[in-house]
C-alpha cells in the first residue's frame, strides 16, 4: 500500500514568488490535513479537505491556500512568499480525518525563501 | 496561544534507562491525545495514544500515561534504545461539530539516546 506522496521533497524560491506544493494521500484517504514545521513552533496547522471541500482552517494569512481533487490529491499554494515562509510543509491523510485513529504523513516538502 | 506545550526542547538519556518526555495541555475539551516520532527527512510517524478516559495506555517499551486534573500526560520509553533518537511531538485530539477531529501539535523533544 503506497504512503503518503508529497512533491516535490525540495523547494527553492526568491521572496514574492509563489509556490504550489503537492500531496497524494493513500488510497482510499478522502481526508488530506497541511501542517508547517518550524523550528521551535512543532507543527502548525494550515488546513484540512475532506471530499474537496475545506472543512477546518488553521491561523495563518490569506496567502496560505489549498484545494483537494476529486481523487482526493491536494495541493497547497503560497502566494507573495516571504523569509519566514521557510518551512517543511507537511501533509497528512486519513480515512476520514478522525485524528484518533493517527495521521499518516508524507516525508514533507522543504521550501526555502531567498 | 499554544493550547499543546513541550517545554522541554530537548532530553538526553543513556542507553538502557529510562526517557520521560512531557506535554502539558490547556484545553479540557481535548479527548484524544497521541504521540508521533520524527526522524530527520521522514514524516512523524503514529506511536502511541491515549483515550481521556483512561489514565494509562502501554505498548511494548512505550507507556502514555495521562493525569486529566493536571491536564498533563507523559511519555515513558523503557528502556531506551538508540534508536529511539528522534523528536518527539505531543497531540490533542478535539471533537469539532460535524463529528471529525482536529490534531493540534506541541513545539516537540528531541531524544538523544547514548551509548
Amino acid at each position: 500500500k503506497a504512503g503518503v506522496t508529497q512533491t516535490p521533497r525540495y523547494l527553492i524560491k526568491t521572496r514574492g514568488q509563489q509556490v504550489t506544493l503537492s500531496c497524494s494521500p493513500i488510497s482510499g484517504h478522502r481526508s488530506v490535513s497541511w501542517y508547517q514545521q518550524t523550528p521551535g513552533q512543532g507543527l502548525q496547522f494550515l488546513f484540512e479537505y475532506f471530499s474537496e471541500t475545506q472543512r477546518n482552517k488553521g491561523n495563518f494569512p490569506g496567502r496560505f491556500s489549498g484545494r483537494q481533487f476529486s481523487n482526493s490529491r491536494s495541493e497547497m499554494n503560497v502566494s507573495t512568499l516571504e523569509l519566514g515562509d521557510s518551512a517543511l510543509y507537511l501533509c497528512a491523510s486519513s480515512l476520514e480525518g478522525t485524528g484518533v485513529y493517527g495521521y499518516t504523513f508524507g516525508s514533507g516538502t522543504r521550501l526555502t525563501v531567498v | 496561544d499554544q493550547q499543546v506545550k513541550q517545554n522541554s526542547p530537548s532530553l538526553s538519556v543513556q542507553e538502557g534507562r529510562i526517557s520521560i518526555l512531557n506535554c502539558d495541555y490547556t484545553n479540557s475539551m481535548f479527548d484524544y491525545f497521541l504521540w508521533y516520532k520524527k526522524y530527520p527527512a521522514e514524516g512523524p510517524t503514529f506511536l502511541i495514544s491515549i483515550s481521556s478516559i483512561k489514565d494509562k495506555n502501554e505498548d511494548g517499551r512505550f507507556t502514555v500515561f495521562l493525569n486529566k486534573s493536571a491536564k498533563h500526560l507523559s511519555l515513558h520509553i523503557v528502556p531506551s534504545q538508540p534508536g529511539d533518537s528522534a523528536v518527539y511531538f505531543c497531540a490533542a485530539s478535539q471533537l469539532i461539530s460535524g463529528g471529525y477531529n482536529k490534531l493540534i501539535f506541541g513545539a516537540g523533544t528531541r531524544l538523544a539516546v547514548h551509548p
